[in-house]
């Protein structure tokens, strides 16, 4: 069953504390994708990677870290350096970045207490 | 940069009846535009796309139209149904960079 999958559905942290979001995707797809996306907000663009080991800003990047060290992996730590981390966040890849479809895993709602 | 408009933010139907939302680009260089329909809690799924030398593209009860003079697209869902009650997102993309810029959403409620 192909797809791609974001773990954990819910997760929840107290300010101050580094999280670390989980991507996978089984889809042999490039290209991966971190969205931000609030309430009655379209999805923002945090970071993305075109292939291994090779990462770039997106129009959010302040208080995030990515890493891309296999293709199917693409996890996202939310720093203490980001001011408002509540969030629903949503990875999503793609055939390569020139291919235009993009697919969205079910996403992590991350709550900071 | 580009820039996406949508509108309207809340739209509510009848079932059965007709449902339009339309986008707004700013760069006349995109050249792809995808709708995605995002349910409660969940990822967007990609609906329907269209590309920049097409005028219109339809899929069942979806259709998508661009305009590219005016830089804009609609998405025109008929024979509304309960179930296509959800959030749908417009999105351009630009030809360097890859990158989707994302409307601000329209929750579209059809009540039975």
């Amino acid at each position: 069953d192909g797809g791609i999958t974001q773990s954990p559905k819910y997760l929840f942290r107290k300010e101050g504390q580094n999280v670390t979001l989980s991507c996978e995707q089984n889809l042999n797809h490039d290209a991966m994708y971190w969205y931000r996306q609030d309430p009655g907000q379209g999805l923002r663009l945090i970071y993305y990677s075109q292939i291994v080991n090779d990462f770039q800003k997106g129009d959010i990047a302040e208080g995030y870290s990515v890493s891309r060290e296999k293709k199917e992996s693409f996890p996202l730590t939310v720093t203490s350096a980001q001011k408002n981390p509540t969030a629903f966040y949503l990875c999503a890849s793609s055939i390569g970045l020139a291919v235009d479809t993009q697919y969205f895993g079910p996403g992590t709602r991350l709550t900071v207490l | 940069g580009e820039n996406v408009e949508q509108h309207p933010s809340t739209l509510s139907v009848q079932e059965g009846d007709s449902a339009v939302i339309k986008c707004t680009y700013s760069d006349s260089a995109s050249n792809y535009f995808p709708w995605y329909k995002q349910e409660l809690g969940k990822g967007p799924q990609l609906i329907i796309d269209i590309r920049s030398n097409v005028g219109e593209k339809k899929d069942q009860r979806i259709a998508v139209t661009l305009n590219k003079t005016a830089k804009h697209f609609s998405l025109h869902i008929t024979e509304t149904q309960p179930e296509d009650s959800a959030v749908y997102f417009c999105a351009a993309r630009i030809n360097q960079g890859g990158k989707l810029i994302f409307g601000q959403g329209t929750e579209l409620s059809v009540k039975p």
